[in-house]
């Protein structure tokens, strides 16, 4: 019982590096999702996909990529971290009848 | 655009006794969802309760219950006989059923159950 697998867990960063969060999920939703979390501001949408090849910006895309060529996996590349990416990131998986979250990364950018 | 606010930063309940957390949000559609989500240290989004918009029957899981109001867009969750493995942050959500990959969440409330 997978649902979504969300890695890694922890990631430090130099600013200017890129990285890739992977976020693989096993249930045949068709959409996926990634959300940013930071202090008294709650979850953020980053990028959605309603499905293989479409995705679609949300509240806060700047800085970030996202491809969907499967189903099963989402992932979101940052191109060139800066200090202001340093938050915790979930993936997420849904359909008409609920969500599934992945277990979260914190990411830090120094 | 949707909207979600929850005005309760932080809150305390002693163990046993009944709390609530409010929610109000804004939006112009009349088809949605609405979750209570709690996100305890372990940092995982656990989904506590769901609402349809299109029901006037409030929710209900064990401890937990809403009181939807409708009208007056509000979505209060009602801890009773609270116990000390409730404490965590709480987020209210909200989803259009046209679009249901855009979670659109509050800012949270950190509930602390003491003894």
């Amino acid at each position: 019982n997978a649902g979504v697998t969300q890695t890694p867990k922890f990631q430090v960063l130099k600013t200017g590096q890129s990285m890739t969060l992977q976020c693989a999920q096993d249930m045949n939703h068709e959409y996926m999702s990634w959300y940013r979390q930071d202090p008294g501001m709650g979850l953020r949408l980053i990028h959605y996909s309603v499905g293989a090849g479409i995705t679609d910006q949300g509240e806060v895309p700047n800085g970030y990529n996202v491809s969907r060529s499967t189903t099963e996996d989402f992932p979101l590349r940052l191109l060139s971290a800066a200090p202001s990416q340093t938050s915790v990131y979930f993936c997420a998986s849904s359909n008409i009848y609920g969500y599934t979250f992945g277990s979260g990364t914190r990411l830090t950018v120094v | 655009a949707q909207t979600v606010t929850q005005s309760q930063p932080e809150m305390s309940v002693q163990e046993a006794e009944t709390v609530t957390l409010s929610c109000t949000y804004d939006t112009s559609e009349s088809n949605y969802y609405l979750f209570w989500y709690k996100q305890p240290p372990s940092r995982q989004m656990i989904l506590v309760i769901r609402q349809e918009a299109y029901k006037q029957q409030n929710a209900t899981e064990n401890r937990f219950s809403v009181n939807f109001q409708k009208a007056a867009k509000s979505f209060s969750l009602k801890i009773s006989d609270s116990q000390l493995g409730d404490t965590a942050m709480y987020f209210c959500a909200f989803v259009n059923t046209g679009t249901a990959s855009k979670l659109t969440f509050g800012t949270g409330t950190r509930l602390q159950v003491t003894l």
